[in-house]
């Protein structure tokens, strides 16, 4: 079994750039995809990233994925931010027989 | 236009056993690669994945809770349903469930979710 490790909490300015990482304890993160989620506050979450990276229909190209195999880790970036930006950020892989989610980040436009 | 809701019990005792019901449309359980997996969400806390069934009856689970789950579709009713045994508080979540494309894609399409308290 794998984990996911996201930095509790990020914050940064309207306007800004804000990188989350997310870190895979075992196995290469690039063996399967990762995809990102976005949860607002008593909303079921929503897909801002699938495929290490790529976007649904619909999500501004101000967010965008990559995968690091050096440091066995995926990035959700966001530039030009938004108040609305302002949630809960989850990435999400699996192995043969897993999903895992990681812990989550919580991201603050202020 | 993908829809799922959860049904079910708002409140369980303790021991107890759950039984989930996620009925869908816009999709067919039988097209293949297609699947749908249940995901919890305790109050303030992150996503957990549950389990997933696929539409050839491949089923997979979460190997921390995979003694306690159970879950089963009925393609023609549109539903997959999702057991869990042996209840105990620190299972209240929030219980989404929520379709899948195929093998390993992302949960594209997620239900409103259902809180579920344990508790006597």
């Amino acid at each position: 079994n794998f984990m996911l490790t996201q930095p509790h909490s990020v914050s940064e300015s309207p306007g800004k750039t804000v990188t989350i990482s997310c870190t895979r304890s075992s196995g290469s993160i690039a063996s399967n995809y990762v995809q990102w989620y976005q949860q607002r506050p008593g909303s079921s979450p929503t897909t801002v990233i699938y495929e290490d990276n790529q976007r649904p229909s619909g999500v501004p190209d101000r967010f965008s994925g990559s995968i690091d195999s050096s440091s066995n880790s995926a990035s959700l970036t966001i530039s030009g931010l938004k108040t609305e930006d302002e949630a809960d950020y989850y990435c999400q892989s699996y192995d043969s027989s897993n999903w895992v989610f990681g812990g989550g980040t919580k991201l603050t436009v202020l | 236009q993908i829809t799922l809701k959860e049904s079910g019990p708002t409140l369980v005792k303790p021991t107890q056993t759950l039984t989930l019901t996620c009925t869908f449309s816009g999709f067919s359980l039988s097209t293949s690669g297609v699947g749908v997996g249940w995901i919890r969400q305790p109050p303030g806390k992150a996503l957990e994945w549950l389990a997933l069934i696929y539409w050839n009856d491949d089923k997979r689970y979460s190997p921390s809770l995979k003694s306690r789950l159970t879950i089963t579709k009925d393609t023609s009713k549109n539903q997959v349903v999702l057991t869990m045994t042996n209840m105990d508080p620190v299972d209240t979540a929030t219980y989404y469930c929520a379709h899948t494309r195929y093998y390993g894609s992302e949960f594209d399409y997620w239900g409103q979710g259902t809180l579920v308290t344990v508790s006597s």
